[in-house]
């Protein structure tokens, strides 16, 4: 399919282990963000990407959480020792360009989310 | 944090009836965006409205923007029980950073009953 993939898309982690999700933007996207999704509420941002740089990575919520994308395409988000707070749905985005067109933007196209359940 | 408050938090209507939702956001803005979000799938764009427009028309949506009051609405007119799911309301920011992260409202949940 042409949109954005994310993988696992269900993560059972016991607290303390470590857990990678994975994102597949769509083909050729420079921009690609993660947001966390907390039950019953909007998603959050997390960090930003342009290609393979992380230009904005403010929303992490601690150093627990590192995120990559080391060859401006699929991104990782890495989160260790697992604490159960962390449970949420986590969402990647991608977008074709950056910043402003003409006054326009930039959608951004969702994946599906994995959702991580800490134990 | 979320840029601001949706109202209704839930809104329980019956197909054929129309729905309307509420957003508020806090800051200065150069457009607002109404996202869907049904169980199991990811958000979907709706609907775009930028600042110094006062409404928009798309299909079976309206969207009105109030930067005066720094509030926004989505009437569904018609509803579906396909319409069910929840409704986000989005706003830019990081106007002069070269790209744009989304902060998202907490969200009206819609049911529409056959």
């Amino acid at each position: 399919g042409a949109g954005v993939s994310q993988s696992p898309r269900y993560k059972v982690a016991k607290r303390g282990q470590d857990v990678a999700l994975r994102c597949d933007p769509i083909s050729g996207h420079v921009s690609l963000f993660w947001y966390q999704q907390a039950l019953g509420q909007g998603p959050e941002f997390l960090t930003y990407f342009q290609n393979e740089a992380q230009l904005d990575k403010s929303g992490l919520p601690s150093d627990r959480f590192f995120a990559e994308r080391p060859e401006g395409s699929v991104s990782t988000l890495k989160i260790q020792r697992t604490q159960q707070e962390d449970s949420a749905v986590y969402l990647c985005a991608s977008s074709l360009r950056t910043g402003h067109i003409a006054g326009g933007h930039n959608e951004q196209f969702f994946g599906p989310g994995t959702r991580l359940t800490v134990l | 944090s979320q840029q601001g408050e949706e109202d209704p938090q839930a809104l329980s209507i019956q197909e054929g009836e129309n729905a309307t939702m509420n957003c508020s956001y806090k800051t200065s803005i150069n457009n607002l965006q109404w996202y869907r979000q049904n169980s199991g799938r990811g958000l979907v764009h709706l609907i775009l409205i930028r600042s110094n427009e006062r409404e928009k028309h798309s299909g079976r949506l309206r969207v009105t923007l109030d930067t005066s009051k720094k509030s926004s609405s989505l009437l569904i007119t018609a509803s579906r029980a396909a319409d069910t799911a929840s409704y986000f309301c989005a706003t830019p920011s990081g106007m002069n950073t070269g790209f744009q992260k989304l902060v998202f409202g907490t969200g009206t949940r819609l049911l529409v009953s056959p």
